[in-house]
């Protein structure tokens, strides 16, 4: 079993709409959880982050964890063309280092 | 310059060839990383340097040969590489290896290997 699992995509949506990306983990030690945006010939870069479960809100964006089921959730509110990119989850492992998931490909229509 | 920088952003070896990636970061870090990207799978961590010491190294073949001069420079020097290790090279940097939680990437150099 993978440590991070994400579906690759792509997710394919019109501009305006919800957006929902989730991923699951397998362990329960994790503490902290990154959502990493990566678009097109760029490297990833740190979109936000939570600590252990709850929801944090920054603008159009929402993370929430949910430790019991070891769930993780991107929410993007009035999505825009410009969202279009490859999102990765990454929980922060007990040596400090991340652990990707594989990226979610999202696509907005205008 | 700012960020992380890294050449070439492209590159096409054949397999007895020698080259060297370049990443520069301009952010103060101690902290230098080299991960492998394929399409569709998670990030690999190759190696990470702190403070220039090379604190991981998750089993990378040894046709792959990182080298950290000082915190802002790292190398990637392959040889004899195989068709599979064709991806994307990301370099990044952090304040330190053994805390810090957000990762400075570069563009990345797309390997080609004939």
């Amino acid at each position: 079993q993978k440590e991070v699992e994400q579906d690759p995509g792509p997710l394919s949506v019109p501009e305006g709409a919800i957006v929902s990306l989730n991923c699951t983990y397998s362990n329960s030690a994790f503490q902290y959880f990154m959502w990493y945006r990566q678009y097109s010939r760029k490297g990833p870069e740190l979109l936000m982050y939570t600590y252990s479960s709850g929801n944090k809100e920054d603008g159009r964006f929402t993370a929430q964890v949910d430790k019991s089921s070891k769930y993780i959730s991107l929410f993007i509110r009035d999505s825009q063309p410009s969202d279009s990119a490859t999102y990765l989850c990454a929980p922060r492992g007990s040596n400090y280092q991340l652990i990707w998931g594989a990226g979610t490909k999202l696509i907005i229509k205008p | 310059e700012t960020g992380v920088t890294q050449t070439p952003r492209h590159l096409v070896m054949g397999m007895t060839n020698k080259k060297s990636l370049k990443c520069e970061q301009h952010l103060g870090h101690n902290a230098m990383y080299w991960y492998k990207q394929s399409a569709k799978k998670p990030l690999e961590l190759m190696f990470v340097y702190n403070f220039k010491e090379q604190t991981e190294n998750n089993s990378v073949p040894s046709r792959f040969s990182p080298e950290c001069p000082n915190s802002s420079h790292l190398f990637l020097h392959l040889h004899t590489l195989q068709p599979e290790d064709s991806a994307l090279y990301l370099c990044a940097s952090s304040q330190r290896g053994d805390s810090s939680y957000e990762q400075y990437f570069g563009p990345g150099t797309r390997l080609t290997v004939t």
